[in-house]
């Protein structure tokens, strides 16, 4: 069975750098397929953060490149996601994902993250 | 591009089929056939439905159905059940990422 679980601190402060990391069981993150990030806002749509793939290929949302960054730990069958400068406007659920083509397959539980002093 | 437009709230008896549209642009929904469906339970992780416009993956029922013409997509629930109720929301692929609806809440009378 595959599982996806989400991890990280649930209150960041304005201007500081959000960690998140995700841990996948029952699948290998060394496949050929992209894993990543959503988010889902209080009250608004969901917004895909980037995707990454084990060769190091990653893709990112043009609107959130200058402050993210995917990476993967493949020995501990891990991703994680790094958000700097964040402010309130980063509150959110946040979503791993598996993306096997343009869709996402297996998704963790989500985590919220909420942007305050 | 801004995100695609889906019905607030849906509902039906059950037994019923309800359709939920998802609309966007020439450069999204109307520009590729990679538009995805989602089911989310709140609280649950969410759960692929349809991807690749009306592609199903093994495991969902036949009873959720997906199509699209121009520039909007539908999703079809057929036989409704309780346990469907749950939140809906559509995704497209638009050149340089993902996007995603607002959702729809869909409710089981």
């Amino acid at each position: 069975q595959v599982q996806l679980q989400e991890s990280g601190p649930g209150l960041v402060k304005p201007s500081e750098t959000l960690s998140l990391t995700c841990a996948v069981s029952g699948l290998s993150i060394s496949g050929p397929y992209y894993w990543g990030w959503i988010r889902m806002p209080p009250g608004k749509e969901m917004e895909w953060i980037g995707s990454m793939i084990h060769t190091g290929t990653t893709y990112y949302n043009p609107s959130l490149k200058s402050r993210v960054s995917i990476s993967m730990d493949t020995s501990k069958n891990q991703f994680s996601l790094k958000m700097s400068s964040v402010t309130a406007a980063d509150t959110a659920v946040y979503y791993c994902s598996r993306r096997p083509g343009y869709f996402f397959d297996y998704w963790g539980q989500g985590t919220l993250v909420t942007v305050s002093s | 591009q801004s995100a695609l437009t889906q019905p607030p709230s849906a509902s039906g008896s059950p037994g019923q089929s309800v359709t939920i549209s998802c609309t966007g642009t020439s450069s999204d929904v109307g520009g590729y056939n990679y538009v995805s469906w989602y089911q989310h339970h709140p609280g649950k992780a969410p759960k692929l439905l349809i991807y690749e416009v009306t592609k199903r993956p093994s495991g969902v029922p036949d009873r959720f159905s997906g199509s699209k013409s121009d520039n909007t997509a539908s999703l079809t629930v057929s036989g409704l059940q309780a346990e469907d109720e749950a939140n809906y929301y559509c995704s497209s692929f638009a050149g340089d990422k993902e996007i995603f609806g607002g959702g729809t809440k869909l409710t089981v009378l």
